[in-house]
């Protein structure tokens, strides 16, 4: 159980187009859903939090017109890098939290974005 | 402020040796909870571990077992007879556990067992 799916898994693109990525709770409701972003050799640094039906909390240096974010159902949430460019190339995880529980949260696979 | 520290940036060993990689953590908060998460090659983060704050009994799964002590704000992971299959980067994570769900990471140990 606490399956959590992104797609897609890898998309190369090019530099001034939008990228939408997916981020899937597949068995389990989750109200809320984090966005992070690492780099090579690096720890995750958490972008935002997603609540269903909010707002995203964006966190400090994240510029929330270029990440948008939305949690439309309580099992989907997507991050849309918009005019992407070649600084934006990264590893994007998301999370998921369990409805009713706040203690643990589970990964999703990943989503690496290339930006030519 | 949270924060966790892993001191150990890469550690190698030779397969079947015992390794310990090292988590520290600094937190005000009374209730919280300290997490292990594998990521492999491919990326994926593999959850391995979660410890509330007020339990510190020691846990063993496998060949996996961790020490959490509160008196030195440390949880470490230990590996026994460890195999080619656990390279890895390793991830210790803190959650105050104060309402809050975000996850305060440690910049990670890489593993490289070598055959």
């Amino acid at each position: 159980g606490a399956v959590v799916s992104q797609h897609p898994s890898w998309v190369i693109c090019k530099s001034g187009t939008s990228v939408k990525i997916e981020c899937r709770s597949l068995d389990f409701q989750a109200t809320t859903m984090f966005w992070y972003r690492q780099f090579p050799k690096q720890s995750l640094m958490l972008m935002a939090t997603s609540n269903e039906g909010s707002k995203a909390t964006y966190e400090q240096g994240v510029e929330k017109d270029k990440f948008l974010i939305n949690h439309a159902s309580l099992t989907l949430s997507t991050l849309t890098v918009t005019s992407a460019h070649p600084e934006d190339s990264s590893f994007y995880i998301c999370s998921a939290v369990l409805a009713g529980r706040t203690d643990t949260q589970y990964f999703g696979p990943g989503t690496r974005l290339t930006v030519l | 402020a949270q924060k966790v520290t892993q001191a150990q940036t890469e550690i190698s060993v030779v397969e079947k040796e015992d390794v310990t990689l090292d988590c520290v953590y600094e937190t005000r908060d009374t209730t919280y909870y300290l997490f292990w998460y594998k990521q492999p090659p491919s990326g994926e983060l593999v959850f391995l571990i979660r410890r509330n704050s007020f339990d510190e009994q020691n846990e063993i799964s496998g060949r996996y077992s961790w020490n959490f002590q509160k008196s030195t704000s440390s949880f470490n992971f230990t590996i026994t007879a460890s195999q080619v299959v656990d390279s890895a980067v390793y991830f210790c994570a803190l959650n105050s556990g104060a309402g809050s769900y975000q996850l305060t990471f440690g910049k990670g140990t890489k593993l490289s067992v070598i055959p």
